[in-house]
């Protein structure tokens, strides 16, 4: 089955900082790649995704890249705020899988004022 | 209704203890999916269902574990004969289908088994 490795585990950045999340996968069949922001106690909620036929989107301070050849994306978020604070999920999963989520282990992102 | 709800919302079972955990999705979401996420790590796929069917179920860690959508719209995640490795939170998320890959997940229910 698929496999998602998220690194780093936690990061701390200075308020206004650019920050990177990465993850690898290992289906190349995988081609729907989304991205959950999860506050302590409370549910995840998509920030962005992106599809197998795009390299790269981005939504005001937050961008995703995808390398299919290698297997990774990558979540920038830029001018870090201290409510972008919480743990990221980055996701892999198959259109015929019902696009049934393959999550990483997630990222604690600290950003200090 | 205007989100994906989940109830309980925390649940205390004694070992042994049955339990039954509900997902209202949202209206006419085709796609329902369960989710297990313990304590730091992320979710876990348990099952996914389209409509009323029971599309995929390869998730559900032991036979103890069972999901119904009898109607295409509620569902439910039964755990039998509760164990402490069972403690978590367990999710639940609806989309639309048919290529609207967007999911809208629950507040989840946390389920402490003691």
């Amino acid at each position: 089955g698929e496999n998602v490795e998220q690194h780093p585990s936690t990061l701390s950045v200075q308020e206004g900082d650019s920050a990177v999340i990465k993850c690898t996968y290992s289906d190349s069949a995988s081609n729907y790649f989304p991205w959950y922001k999860q506050e302590l106690g409370k549910r995840p909620q998509l920030i962005i995704d992106i599809r197998s036929n795009v390299g790269e989107k981005k939504d005001q301070r937050i961008a995703v890249t995808l390398n299919k050849t290698a297997k990774h994306f990558s979540l920038h978020i830029t001018e870090t705020q201290p409510e972008d604070s919480a743990v990221y999920f980055c996701a892999a999963s198959i259109e015929n899988s019902g696009y049934a989520l393959n999550f990483g282990k997630g990222t604690s992102l600290l950003v200090t004022p | 209704g205007a989100g994906v709800s989940q109830s309980p919302r925390y649940k205390v079972a004694k070992r042994g203890q049955d339990v039954a955990l509900r997902c209202d999705p949202i209206s006419g979401h085709v796609s329902l999916f369960w989710y297990q996420q313990a304590l730091g790590q992320g979710p876990e796929f348990l099952t996914y269902f389209q409509n009323e069917a029971q599309l995929d179920k390869s998730g559900l860690p032991s036979d103890r574990f069972f999901a119904e959508r009898p109607e295409g719209s509620v569902s439910t995640l039964k755990i039998q004969r509760t164990q402490q490795e069972d403690s978590a939170v367990y999710l639940c998320a609806s989309s639309a289908g048919q290529g609207d890959y967007g999911y809208t997940f629950g507040s989840g229910t946390r389920l402490t088994v003691v």
